[in-house]
């Protein structure tokens, strides 16, 4: 059974407009995260929710977004894409500190 | 700034040998070590976590720790061609921290 759900798998989006990206989980964890992954790149740490306290990356960019409305969902929201945010978007869910994050499915992000 | 370090490879092993993959991380902080196995187009899947000194066997794998040096490896015994992918390794401090990865190790098992 899928534990962390991402939503769309795929998605293609024009320059400049406005996208965002769903993720779901059943596993009743705390804490959610958001990595980026570029081709042949490690995945970076864009933000994570600690239950509804947000962090922010230093180095992410403005343009992203995120929303937690309850534990279950997050959001990722990127305002203006551009050519270079395209990637693999991965949602991770973790329990207790230090225990394991469990990856989605990732969402790729394809910028025209 | 955190960094783990990984050889990109390609690291090319015989089928039935042992494939033996390394990294190295800079935050001391570090608490807990993970490695993560990820098939091209896929999302990481974990393989293994580690979180003292020493070694940690999981079936064919096995992973080692030694905070002294900074150093966690994995080691692979009897490989198969389904262990053909790229291996990431994690490290994560204390607290809701995210993961810092490297940049993976491609791994090529030759039937």
């Amino acid at each position: 059974d899928a534990m962390v759900i991402q939503n769309p798998r795929y998605q293609v989006t024009q320059f400049g407009k406005p996208v965002t990206l769903s993720c779901s989980q059943t596993l009743n964890h705390n804490v959610m995260y958001w990595y980026q992954q570029k081709s042949s790149q490690a995945p970076k740490l864009l933000f994570h929710y600690y239950d509804k306290d947000f962090n922010n990356e230093a180095d992410t960019p403005d343009n992203f977004q995120s929303r937690r409305p309850n534990t279950s969902f997050c959001f990722l929201d990127i305002r203006s894409p551009g050519l270079g945010d395209a990637a693999m978007y991965l949602c991770a869910t973790r329990g207790r500190a230090g225990e394991t994050q469990y990856f989605g499915p990732g969402t790729r992000l394809l910028v025209l | 700034q955190k960094e783990v370090e990984q050889n990109s490879g390609p690291l090319s092993v015989p089928e039935g040998a042992i494939a033996s993959l390394n990294c190295t991380y800079s935050d001391r902080g570090s608490q807990s070590f993970f490695w993560y196995r990820q098939y091209s187009g896929k999302s990481p899947e974990l393989i293994m976590s580690i979180y003292s000194n020493g070694d940690k066997e999981d079936g064919r794998f096995t992973a080692q720790l030694n905070k002294a040096s900074q150093y966690v490896s994995l080691l692979i015994r009897d490989s198969q061609p389904s262990d053909s992918a790229t291996y990431l390794c994690a490290a994560s401090g204390g607290g809701a921290d995210g993961l810092t990865f490297g940049k993976g190790t491609h791994l090529i098992i030759q039937p």
